[in-house]
Protein backbone atom coordinates (compact mmCIF):
# COMPACT_ATOMS: atom_id res chain seq x y z
CA UNK A 1 0.00 0.00 0.00
CA UNK A 2 1.10 3.11 -0.84
CA UNK A 3 2.07 5.39 2.05
CA UNK A 4 1.30 8.75 1.05
CA UNK A 5 -1.26 9.13 -1.88
CA UNK A 6 -1.77 12.02 -4.01
CA UNK A 7 -4.85 13.00 -6.74
CA UNK A 8 -4.48 13.84 -9.07
CA UNK A 9 -1.37 13.07 -10.24
CA UNK A 10 -1.78 15.85 -13.49
CA UNK A 11 -3.91 18.18 -13.82
CA UNK A 12 -4.21 20.60 -16.43
CA UNK A 13 -6.82 23.39 -15.64
CA UNK A 14 -7.22 26.82 -17.54
CA UNK A 15 -6.55 30.45 -15.33
CA UNK A 16 -9.21 31.44 -13.11
CA UNK A 17 -10.51 28.27 -12.18
CA UNK A 18 -10.47 27.09 -8.90
CA UNK A 19 -8.42 23.19 -7.99
CA UNK A 20 -8.06 20.84 -5.61
CA UNK A 21 -5.59 18.33 -5.09
CA UNK A 22 -5.83 15.38 -2.39
CA UNK A 23 -3.30 13.99 -0.17
CA UNK A 24 -3.78 10.72 2.35
CA UNK A 25 -1.12 9.18 4.41
CA UNK A 26 -1.68 5.49 6.31
CA UNK A 27 1.46 5.94 8.25
CA UNK A 28 -0.10 7.41 11.35
CA UNK A 29 1.87 10.73 11.19
CA UNK A 30 1.00 13.70 12.67
CA UNK A 31 2.88 16.09 10.89
CA UNK A 32 1.90 16.82 6.88
CA UNK A 33 3.18 19.43 4.36
CA UNK A 34 2.76 20.89 1.52
CA UNK A 35 5.47 21.81 -1.09
CA UNK A 36 5.92 23.14 -4.38
CA UNK A 37 8.21 22.65 -6.74
CA UNK A 38 8.87 24.71 -9.67
CA UNK A 39 10.58 24.42 -13.04
CA UNK A 40 14.10 24.66 -11.82
CA UNK A 41 13.03 22.18 -9.32
CA UNK A 42 13.99 24.15 -6.18
CA UNK A 43 11.27 22.55 -3.37
CA UNK A 44 9.84 25.29 -0.92
CA UNK A 45 7.51 24.60 2.17
CA UNK A 46 4.09 25.74 1.44
CA UNK A 47 2.26 24.74 4.88
CA UNK A 48 3.02 22.04 7.81
CA UNK A 49 0.13 20.99 9.82
CA UNK A 50 0.11 18.64 13.09
CA UNK A 51 -2.18 17.13 14.16
CA UNK A 52 -4.94 18.90 11.73
CA UNK A 53 -4.11 22.33 13.04
CA UNK A 54 -1.82 24.86 10.49
CA UNK A 55 1.54 25.15 11.82
CA UNK A 56 3.35 26.69 9.12
CA UNK A 57 2.26 29.07 6.15
CA UNK A 58 4.50 29.97 4.53
CA UNK A 59 4.32 32.99 2.05
CA UNK A 60 1.72 31.79 -0.14
CA UNK A 61 -1.03 33.66 -1.81
CA UNK A 62 -4.30 33.60 0.07
CA UNK A 63 -5.26 31.96 -2.84
CA UNK A 64 -4.17 28.67 -1.97
CA UNK A 65 -6.20 26.91 1.13
CA UNK A 66 -4.89 23.59 2.88
CA UNK A 67 -7.61 21.55 4.64
CA UNK A 68 -7.23 18.81 6.96
CA UNK A 69 -10.22 17.19 7.63
CA UNK A 70 -8.30 14.73 9.92
CA UNK A 71 -4.78 14.24 10.13
CA UNK A 72 -4.22 11.14 7.68
CA UNK A 73 -5.62 14.42 5.37
CA UNK A 74 -4.07 17.30 4.11
CA UNK A 75 -6.27 18.84 1.08
CA UNK A 76 -4.84 21.78 -0.78
CA UNK A 77 -7.85 24.05 -2.87
CA UNK A 78 -6.66 26.78 -5.00
CA UNK A 79 -8.74 29.62 -6.04
CA UNK A 80 -8.46 32.08 -9.51
CA UNK A 81 -5.80 30.21 -10.91
CA UNK A 82 -2.79 32.10 -11.96
CA UNK A 83 -0.09 30.57 -15.25
CA UNK A 84 2.55 30.81 -12.45
CA UNK A 85 1.21 28.34 -10.50
CA UNK A 86 1.95 25.85 -13.06
CA UNK A 87 4.69 23.61 -11.00
CA UNK A 88 4.49 20.20 -9.20
CA UNK A 89 3.00 19.96 -5.91
CA UNK A 90 3.95 17.03 -3.29
CA UNK A 91 2.82 16.10 -0.20
CA UNK A 92 4.23 14.53 2.90
CA UNK A 93 4.08 13.16 5.78
CA UNK A 94 6.56 13.18 8.78
CA UNK A 95 6.29 11.69 12.35
CA UNK A 96 8.93 14.03 13.88
CA UNK A 97 11.82 13.77 14.20
CA UNK A 98 11.81 10.72 11.66
CA UNK A 99 12.13 11.70 8.38
CA UNK A 100 9.34 12.59 5.57
CA UNK A 101 7.51 10.13 3.35
CA UNK A 102 6.54 12.10 -0.02
CA UNK A 103 3.84 11.39 -2.32
CA UNK A 104 4.48 11.22 -6.01
CA UNK A 105 3.56 14.72 -6.75
CA UNK A 106 0.76 16.66 -8.44
CA UNK A 107 1.94 18.13 -12.18
CA UNK A 108 -0.27 21.32 -12.65
CA UNK A 109 -0.27 22.72 -15.92
CA UNK A 110 -2.30 25.89 -16.15
CA UNK A 111 -3.19 27.17 -19.46
CA UNK B 1 17.21 32.75 10.50
CA UNK B 2 17.03 28.73 9.57
CA UNK B 3 18.23 27.83 6.11
CA UNK B 4 19.70 25.22 3.99
CA UNK B 5 21.94 26.44 1.39
CA UNK B 6 22.78 24.04 -1.46
CA UNK B 7 25.73 26.29 -3.66
CA UNK B 8 25.52 24.38 -6.59
CA UNK B 9 22.89 23.96 -9.30
CA UNK B 10 24.51 21.26 -11.19
CA UNK B 11 27.48 19.26 -10.75
CA UNK B 12 28.24 16.97 -13.88
CA UNK B 13 30.99 14.24 -13.47
CA UNK B 14 32.46 11.01 -14.88
CA UNK B 15 31.56 7.63 -14.00
CA UNK B 16 33.81 6.82 -11.61
CA UNK B 17 35.19 10.09 -10.24
CA UNK B 18 34.54 11.77 -6.85
CA UNK B 19 31.34 13.28 -5.67
CA UNK B 20 30.81 15.69 -3.22
CA UNK B 21 27.58 17.53 -3.11
CA UNK B 22 27.64 21.13 -0.66
CA UNK B 23 24.89 21.30 1.79
CA UNK B 24 25.43 24.53 4.82
CA UNK B 25 22.74 25.31 6.89
CA UNK B 26 21.69 27.91 9.31
CA UNK B 27 20.30 26.77 12.62
CA UNK B 28 20.31 28.23 16.33
CA UNK B 29 19.28 24.74 17.75
CA UNK B 30 20.05 21.19 17.60
CA UNK B 31 20.11 20.04 13.71
CA UNK B 32 18.71 16.99 12.10
CA UNK B 33 19.81 16.82 8.66
CA UNK B 34 19.06 15.05 5.76
CA UNK B 35 19.43 14.32 2.43
CA UNK B 36 17.06 13.22 -0.24
CA UNK B 37 16.77 11.92 -3.69
CA UNK B 38 14.56 12.19 -6.57
CA UNK B 39 15.14 10.35 -9.54
CA UNK B 40 13.64 11.67 -13.05
CA UNK B 41 9.85 11.98 -12.64
CA UNK B 42 9.86 10.41 -8.64
CA UNK B 43 8.77 11.06 -5.93
CA UNK B 44 11.13 12.54 -3.24
CA UNK B 45 12.82 10.07 -0.99
CA UNK B 46 14.82 9.73 1.86
CA UNK B 47 18.67 8.67 1.14
CA UNK B 48 20.18 9.18 4.59
CA UNK B 49 19.71 11.24 7.92
CA UNK B 50 22.74 12.03 9.94
CA UNK B 51 21.28 10.54 12.78
CA UNK B 52 21.77 6.95 11.51
CA UNK B 53 25.30 7.55 9.95
CA UNK B 54 24.89 5.19 7.66
CA UNK B 55 26.03 4.54 4.33
CA UNK B 56 23.90 4.41 1.67
CA UNK B 57 24.03 3.45 -2.12
CA UNK B 58 27.94 4.44 -1.40
CA UNK B 59 26.82 7.86 0.08
CA UNK B 60 27.51 9.15 3.17
CA UNK B 61 27.36 12.19 4.89
CA UNK B 62 28.98 14.06 8.13
CA UNK B 63 27.39 16.70 10.40
CA UNK B 64 30.28 18.93 11.03
CA UNK B 65 28.50 21.49 13.67
CA UNK B 66 31.38 23.94 13.35
CA UNK B 67 30.98 24.33 9.73
CA UNK B 68 27.41 23.89 9.85
CA UNK B 69 28.37 21.65 7.03
CA UNK B 70 26.76 18.19 5.77
CA UNK B 71 28.13 17.60 2.67
CA UNK B 72 27.06 14.59 0.51
CA UNK B 73 30.04 12.71 -0.55
CA UNK B 74 30.36 8.96 -3.10
CA UNK B 75 33.97 8.21 -3.54
CA UNK B 76 33.23 6.78 -7.02
CA UNK B 77 30.00 7.99 -8.79
CA UNK B 78 27.37 5.47 -11.28
CA UNK B 79 25.81 6.89 -13.85
CA UNK B 80 22.39 6.12 -12.14
CA UNK B 81 23.14 8.55 -9.14
CA UNK B 82 22.59 10.76 -11.83
CA UNK B 83 19.61 12.47 -10.24
CA UNK B 84 18.44 15.60 -7.90
CA UNK B 85 19.93 16.10 -4.38
CA UNK B 86 18.31 17.82 -1.47
CA UNK B 87 19.29 18.24 1.86
CA UNK B 88 17.06 19.24 4.36
CA UNK B 89 17.15 20.20 7.77
CA UNK B 90 14.24 19.50 10.59
CA UNK B 91 13.78 21.89 13.05
CA UNK B 92 11.54 21.58 16.33
CA UNK B 93 8.75 19.23 15.48
CA UNK B 94 7.17 20.49 12.64
CA UNK B 95 9.22 22.08 10.16
CA UNK B 96 11.32 20.92 7.50
CA UNK B 97 12.91 22.90 4.87
CA UNK B 98 14.79 21.78 2.10
CA UNK B 99 17.81 23.50 0.34
CA UNK B 100 17.25 24.75 -3.57
CA UNK B 101 18.59 21.11 -4.61
CA UNK B 102 21.47 20.16 -7.02
CA UNK B 103 21.38 17.83 -10.32
CA UNK B 104 24.25 15.20 -10.26
CA UNK B 105 24.70 14.37 -13.95
CA UNK B 106 27.05 11.24 -14.30
CA UNK B 107 28.23 10.96 -17.93
CA UNK B 108 29.50 7.25 -19.04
Amino acid sequence: DTAVSQTPKYLVTQMGNDKSIKCEQNLGHDTMYWYKQDSKKFLKIMFSYNNKELIINETVPNRFSPKSPDKAHLNLHINSLELGDSAVYFCASSQPPASAFFGQGTRLTVV
Amino acid sequence: AQRVTQPEKLLSVFKGAPVELKCNYSYSGSPELFWYVQYSRQRLQLLLRHISRESIKGFTADLNKGETSFHLKKPFAQEEDSAMYYCALATGTDKLIFGTGTRLQVFP
